[in-house]
């Protein structure tokens, strides 16, 4: 069966600091791998996924995440973190049909 | 990026009434949606695969008879909480399947129901 665990169930950062939120998955079957940010009463917004055409890939507001098959890793990423990044963050592998989520990572942005 | 909407966005209703909740794909079909329940500060937990015209598949402990689902067209399903109660108060988040191939969905913006 397919799992994700997110590492941290917050992380606080300053403004303009590297982000990283951390994923790790279990899959019996190559793995696609999503990023998904929810907003306080909102939806979630697909920030970018993998899918094995690229090893790393580049998403919306300036995320990235590498998939690493050696670590069973698909850690997310941003160079420099803004006020507006705070939120929740998901990540999710896909099984049969379904998306099984992480228990989410709220991200902390001070000024 | 394809748009699914939710409607209502909130609701509060009292005990032992029932609430529908609409969630719509505008801009593309969506043979298969999905229904997931949130409490606050947690993951997403899958309620049930609507598939247009056939019955829902319910997860592990999740009542049918309570939460009655309906996908009777290529752009709507409906989730009905029957003989609602306070502990179904929670936000109520659709999506619907964009692409088979990675199982890629789209998110409504969520229904809080609130019962008194």
């Amino acid at each position: 069966a397919q799992s994700v665990t997110q590492l941290g169930s917050h992380v606080s950062v300053s403004e303009g600091a590297l982000v990283l939120l951390r994923c790790n998955y279990s899959s019996s079957v190559p793995p696609y791998l999503f990023w998904y940010v929810q907003y306080p009463n909102q939806g979630l917004q697909l920030l970018l996924k993998y899918t094995s055409a690229a090893t790393l890939v580049k998403g919306i507001n300036g995320f990235e995440a590498e998939f690493k098959k050696s670590e069973t890793s698909f850690h997310l990423t941003k160079p420099s973190a803004h006020m507006s990044d705070a939120a929740e963050y998901f990540c999710a592998v896909t099984g049969f049909q379904k998306l099984v989520f992480g228990t989410g990572t709220r991200l902390l942005v001070s000024p | 990026g394809a748009v699914v909407s939710q409607h209502p966005s909130w609701v509060i209703c009292k005990s032992g009434t029932s609430v529908k909740i609409e969630c719509r794909s505008l801009d593309f079909q969506a043979t298969t949606m999905f229904w997931y329940r949130q409490f606050p500060k947690q993951s997403l937990m899958l309620m049930a695969t609507s598939n247009e015209g056939s019955k829902a598949t319910y997860e592990q402990g999740v009542e049918k008879d309570k939460f009655l689902i309906n996908h009777a067209s290529l752009t709507l399903s409906t989730l009905t909480v029957t003989s609602a109660h306070p502990e179904d108060s929670s936000f109520y988040i659709c999506s619907a399947l964009a692409g088979v191939e990675y199982n890629e969905q789209f998110f409504g913006p969520g229904t809080r129901l609130t019962v008194l």
